[in-house]
């Protein structure tokens, strides 16, 4: 079953630029809802993540708004450099505190470029 | 601390033979999981452990198996390899009270 539906599945941006990638979910059970970049030949590593007592999270050039009431977040990252080209995943989770952040749903990931 | 390892990085098996994937981590931490990452699919749970002697199954677990007799390791076998267990595997760990998993490197499995 697909919890998570995350868009668009490729992205090139200008140098400079912005660069959103939204995701909505249907459990209105999730209660984390993270972000994570990977670049090639590594693994996933925590970007920045939310839950949904905040509308907006800032950490850096990157932002993330959620939507509670349509079940939506997306992540910005704003002055959008080479060095963040890599694929970037949304996830969702019931609260990882009580219950341990070991089951995440991911998206299908998105594979952004920067160009210089 | 190395963090999270596996074992090996590449691997390429014929239909029906039998393979382990190796999986520590040195952070002590109680939860371990395995994921397969496969083009346009995202990430997807195959099994986890909330500790030593527990795993239980996650979105896609047929055809693996796994068991967990120490905190640190974390192994995933293949019993009988299919060409469909083609992909890219992540370990991750991650420890009680925090909402942060940490990914190895991966395994990137070829099944002919």
């Amino acid at each position: 079953q697909q919890q998570v539906k995350q868009s668009p599945q490729s992205l090139i941006v200008q140098k400079g630029g912005i660069s959103i990638i939204n995701c909505a979910y249907e459990n209105t059970a999730f209660d984390y809802f993270p972000w994570y970049q990977q670049f090639p030949g590594k693994g996933p590593a925590l970007l920045i993540a939310i839950r949904p007592d905040v509308s907006e999270k800032k950490e850096g050039r990157f932002t993330i708004s959620f939507n509670k009431s349509a079940k939506q977040f997306s992540l910005h990252i704003m002055d959008s450099q080479p060095g963040d080209s890599a694929t970037y995943f949304c996830a969702v989770h019931p609260n990882p505190i009580i219950q341990g952040a070991q089951k995440l749903v991911f998206g299908q990931g998105t594979r952004l470029t920067i160009n210089p | 601390n190395a963090g999270v390892t596996q074992t090996p990085k590449f691997q390429v098996l014929k239909t029906g033979q039998s393979m382990t994937l190796q999986c520590a981590q040195d952070m002590n931490h109680e939860y371990m999981s395995w994921y397969r990452q496969d083009p346009g699919m995202g990430l997807r749970l195959i099994h986890y452990s909330v500790g030593a002697g527990i795993t239980d199954q996650g979105e896609v677990p047929n055809g693996y198996n796994v068991s967990r007799s120490t905190t640190e390791d974390f192994p995933l076998r293949l019993l009988s390899a299919a060409p469909s267990q083609t992909s890219v595997y992540f370990c991750a760990s991650s420890t009680w009270g925090t909402d942060t998993q940490y990914f190895g490197p991966g395994t990137r499995l070829t099944v002919l």
